[in-house]
């Protein structure tokens, strides 16, 4: 069955530096989204992309993350100066298809960024 | 915020039935009904979803009451390992929609 792949599954970086987290969403899916969980807390919306551009994106989605798509398969969340607070599960998902029809979101196993 | 009210923790006896329940009562009469768990800090695994009628898959089957205001989860025999949070999100249908993820309820299968 196909699934979304992340890597890497445990990311341990500074405060100050840059992240870039990969996620390889399922082949013929066309919309991608990134998802956050701090520890013990919700899993919360961060952005949503299709057709190469962000289609929509939460408060949380700030000019210290960008997404990128930059292959035929992967699927990228940067962060560009780690707070503390970024710490976080990051999840990715992926969906099939748009456009006045519902489709469901499948999730990645997520990547644990832990920012010292 | 979520559209939906569940029980914080349920208990359910392995092999026995697990019934969760979730209210939503402002649903709109376009919104799907959408069950996802997670097992502990794994990526949110999708479950089923209904609009009206009932649904029924190799995981799952989901009621949704007449007024739609309501629904409930069926693990039909519940194992050790459907031991997760179950989440119940409300969602329109168009494509991109986001998941607003509430708190979900704790479900733990006891041997």
């Amino acid at each position: 069955e196909p699934e979304v792949t992340q890597t890497p599954s445990h990311q341990v970086t500074q405060m100050g530096q840059e992240v870039i987290l990969r996620c390889v969403p399922i082949s013929n899916h066309l919309y991608f989204y990134w998802y956050r969980q701090i520890l013990g807390q919700k899993v919360e919306f961060l952005v949503s992309f299709y057709n190469n551009e962000i289609s929509e994106k939460s408060e949380i989605f700030d000019d210290q993350f960008s997404v990128e798509r930059p292959d035929g398969s992967n699927f990228t969340l940067k962060i560009r100066s780690t707070k503390l607070e970024d710490s976080a599960m990051y999840f990715c998902a992926s969906s099939l298809l748009s456009g006045g029809l519902t489709d469901t979101q499948y999730f990645g196993p997520g990547t644990r960024l832990t920012v010292l | 915020d979520a559209k939906t009210t569940q029980p914080t923790s349920m208990d359910c006896a392995e092999g026995r039935a697990a019934n969760l329940p979730c209210n939503h009562s402002t649903i709109s009469g376009n919104e799907y009904v959408y069950w996802y768990r997670q097992i502990h800090s794994q990526g949110p695994q999708y479950i089923i979803h209904g609009l009206k009628n009932n649904e029924t898959n190799e995981m799952a089957s989901l009621i949704i009451t007449e007024d739609r205001k309501s629904s409930t989860l069926i693990l039909p025999h519940a194992t050790l390992r459907d031991t997760a949070v179950y989440y119940c999100i409300v969602r329109a249908p168009s494509g991109n929609t986001p998941l607003v993820f509430g708190k979900g309820t704790r479900l733990s299968v006891i041997a």
